[in-house]
């Protein structure tokens, strides 16, 4: 099966600028979570979905916002960018909403200049 | 915010020797996860560990797990170059919504 797959891997934007990232689950698997990675904060999880519904959302601002459609796959969308929204943004799937184990892929950089 | 603490921070071995992480938790879980990550990367699943069971091991890996003091540790042996790595614990919440949160992280470096 192929691994889960974000899409850019890299990303320059200035502040105010929004940016869109996508996450194609693995093949079966209907749950997406996304987390956040910045050196000082660390690992942080933003929300997750599962059948196109928001199940549970991290402590960010309304910024932050995502979706799922229906073949599965998600994005995450930033509006108004902020110099520390500066990070690793994760993506990790699940065959469902309460599977233990995780799948994550290789994330996204995303520099705000 | 993070669930806990893990300890050391970081880690610097040679090859051949064991590597052994800590990771505290502040509340009720239903497991208790380690994943690695290279060069901030993807991270990769390790191995798992349920409220209701002490220690587990997988290959070169052996976790346990005390509830009563909320804290778990990751043991490896015979640890390679190709260990070099960050490992977190990351814990599912009594609920099980599925969210993991993770830990700071141990950065371990293994010298050839």
């Amino acid at each position: 099966k192929a691994g889960v797959t974000q899409t850019p891997r890299y990303l320059i934007k200035t502040r105010g600028q929004q940016v869109t990232l996508s996450c194609s689950p693995i093949s079966g698997h209907r749950s997406v979570s996304w987390y956040q990675q910045t050196p000082g904060q660390g690992l942080q999880f933003l929300f997750e979905y599962f059948s196109e519904t928001q199940r549970n959302k991290g402590n960010f601002p309304g910024r932050f916002s995502g979706r799922q459609f229906s073949n599965s796959r998600s994005e995450m969308n930033v509006s108004t960018l902020e110099l520390g929204d500066s990070a690793l943004y994760l993506c990790a799937t699940a065959p469902g909403p309460s599977t233990d184990t995780q799948y994550f892929g290789p994330g996204t950089r995303l520099t705000v200049l | 915010s993070q669930q806990g603490e893990e300890d050391p921070q970081a880690l610097s071995i040679q090859e051949g020797e064991n590597a052994t992480m800590n990771c505290s938790y502040k509340t009720s879980i239903n497991n208790l996860q380690w994943y690695r990550q290279n060069s901030g990367r993807g991270l990769v699943h390790l191995i798992l560990i349920r409220s209701n069971e002490r220690e587990k091991h997988s290959g070169r890996l052996r976790v346990t797990l005390d509830t009563s003091k909320k804290s778990s540790s990751l043991l490896i042996t015979a640890s390679r170059a190709a260990d070099t790595a960050s490992y977190f614990c990351a814990t599912v919440g009594s609920s099980n919504t599925g969210k993991l949160i993770f830990g700071q992280g141990t950065t371990l470096q293994v010298k050839p």
